[in-house]
């Protein structure tokens, strides 16, 4: 079975500074994708960045970076220049990938980190 | 953003009455999920649909049935509600060949 393990219950930040939120899991899956989804209070799950295990180059959305360590088993989230916006739970979160390609979309989450931007 | 709508979005029960829940999508997408998501344990996977009429157990079952006969369509029933089922739903979907599975609003459900 997979699990996926959030270290840090909450994080603080200053505003334009950048963080770093951890996280790891567990598989012995070969083929499988990584996952950060924000969720704001208005309790709105939101996809941040997307890592496919079979590729080698790191994810980036715009501020959104990944470092995705597959040996580590390591797939950690780094914000740059962090804006109020930001505040919100993140997910780290796993899913296997089907034989034929694809997937089944059945995720497995950690247990999240709060994120405070601060003023 | 996906089509997809969670009804009710909010609901106060009482113990041991049933519950529905409807989750709709307009994306026609194969897969549609029902996940709960609770203080310090993240969200669970309850029940999936990988077709119409075809569904399976996720991690946290007990206690809740689903039904899909329309694409569209996943319900999720509480028979008898108990106050550990408190906590907010959410639906979620994905498609074919797709990675990304989308999130409807959550539905909060308080059982008292």
């Amino acid at each position: 079975a997979q699990t996926v393990t959030q270290s840090q219950p909450e994080m603080s930040v200053q505003e334009a500074e950048t963080v770093t939120l951890s996280c790891t899991y567990d598989t012995s899956e070969s083929n499988y994708y990584l996952f950060w989804y924000k969720q704001p209070p208005s309790r709105q799950m939101i996809l941040v960045i997307r890592q496919e295990a079979y590729k080698q180059q790191n994810a980036t959305e715009n501020r959104f970076s990944v470092n995705f360590q597959k040996a580590a088993k390591s797939f950690s989230l780094k914000i740059s220049d962090s804006q109020l916006g930001d505040t919100a739970m993140y997910f780290c979160a796993f899913m296997k990938q089907l034989n034929y390609g694809g997937s089944q979309g059945n995720l497995i989450f950690g247990k999240g980190t709060k994120l405070s931007v601060k003023p | 953003d996906a089509g997809i709508t969670q009804s009710p979005r909010h609901k106060v029960t009482e113990t041991g009455t049933p519950v529905t829940l409807r989750c709709h999508q307009t994306e026609n997408h194969r897969y549609m999920y029902w996940y709960r998501q609770d203080p310090g344990h993240g969200l669970r996977l309850i029940h999936y649909s990988y077709g119409v009429k075809d569904t399976d157990k996720g991690e946290v079952s007990d206690g809740y049935s689903v039904s899909r006969s329309k694409t569209e369509d996943f319900l999720l029933t509480l028979e008898s509600a108990t106050s550990s089922q408190t906590s907010v739903y959410f639906c979620a979907i994905s498609g074919t060949g797709r990675t990304e599975a989308f999130f409807g609003q959550g539905t909060r459900l308080t059982v008292v």
